[in-house]
């Protein structure tokens, strides 16, 4: 089993749709949580840091829950240049980043 | 941009080669981890290096190997390359206060494309 697991997609939607992409860990030890971008082509952009309260930046929203594992992003009023793969990453304290394999978000005009 | 960079770009190399991928770390930061990133899939973690001595290792095999500078920048080496090496590496920089244990951002850089034929 993949420490962290995700739907690869590819999720094509129009502009302006909410989209939501989902995200399980295995590792309960894990201690920081992000959400990553990565353009085709380029190197991974932090996109936020996910926190147990929720946080939010602009159309960009972040959940956590421990309990369950469980990481989300919600996308909302989606725009054509958030095409892009999304990689939900956690840390255990080792400093090493653990990365999914990413869900990939196809933006229609 | 993050002032992460790497070279080269792009590299093409054949089976049982060795190659040296460079590695310069953000102004101020003392950490660099390096990753291994195959064709859709997520970056995997290959090591870190801190203080100029290796600070923790992924599930690579020796033949994976690495060097930190005194001014911070690193080189990841890799002998008796395979086909299953291709891939996009990716190094990133942190900085890492001594005895903290609290995870640091770490910055990519743009990363070297290898391609072994």
């Amino acid at each position: 089993r993949k420490e962290v697991e995700q739907d690869p997609g590819p999720f094509n939607v129009p502009e302006g749709a909410t989209v939501a992409f989902n995200c399980t860990y295995s590792n309960s030890a894990s201690q920081s949580f992000f959400w990553y971008r990565q353009d085709c082509r380029k190197e991974p952009k932090l996109l936020m840091s996910v926190y147990s309260s929720g946080n939010e930046d602009g159309r960009f929203t972040a959940q956590l829950n421990r309990a369950s594992q469980y990481i989300s992003l919600l996308i909302r009023d989606s725009k054509l240049s958030d095409s892009a793969t999304y990689l939900c990453v956690v840390n255990t304290g080792r400093r090493a980043l653990t990365f999914g394999s990413g869900t990939r978000l196809q933006v229609q005009p | 941009e993050t002032g992460v960079t790497q070279s080269p770009t792009h590299l093409i190399k054949t089976r049982g080669q060795q190659v040296t991928l460079r590695c310069s770390s953000q102004s101020g930061h003392n950490t660099v981890s390096w990753y291994q990133q195959a064709l859709g899939q997520g970056p995997q973690f290959i090591f870190q290096y801190y203080r100029e001595e290796e600070n923790g290792r992924g599930n690579f095999p020796p033949r994976f190997s690495g060097l930190q500078f005194p001014n911070y920048s690193s080189e990841l080496n890799v002998n008796a390359l395979e086909l299953d090496d291709s891939a996009l590496y990716l190094c990133a920089s942190s900085l890492v206060a001594s005895g903290r244990r609290a995870y640091n951002e770490q910055f990519f850089g743009p990363g070297t494309r290898l391609t072994v034929l």
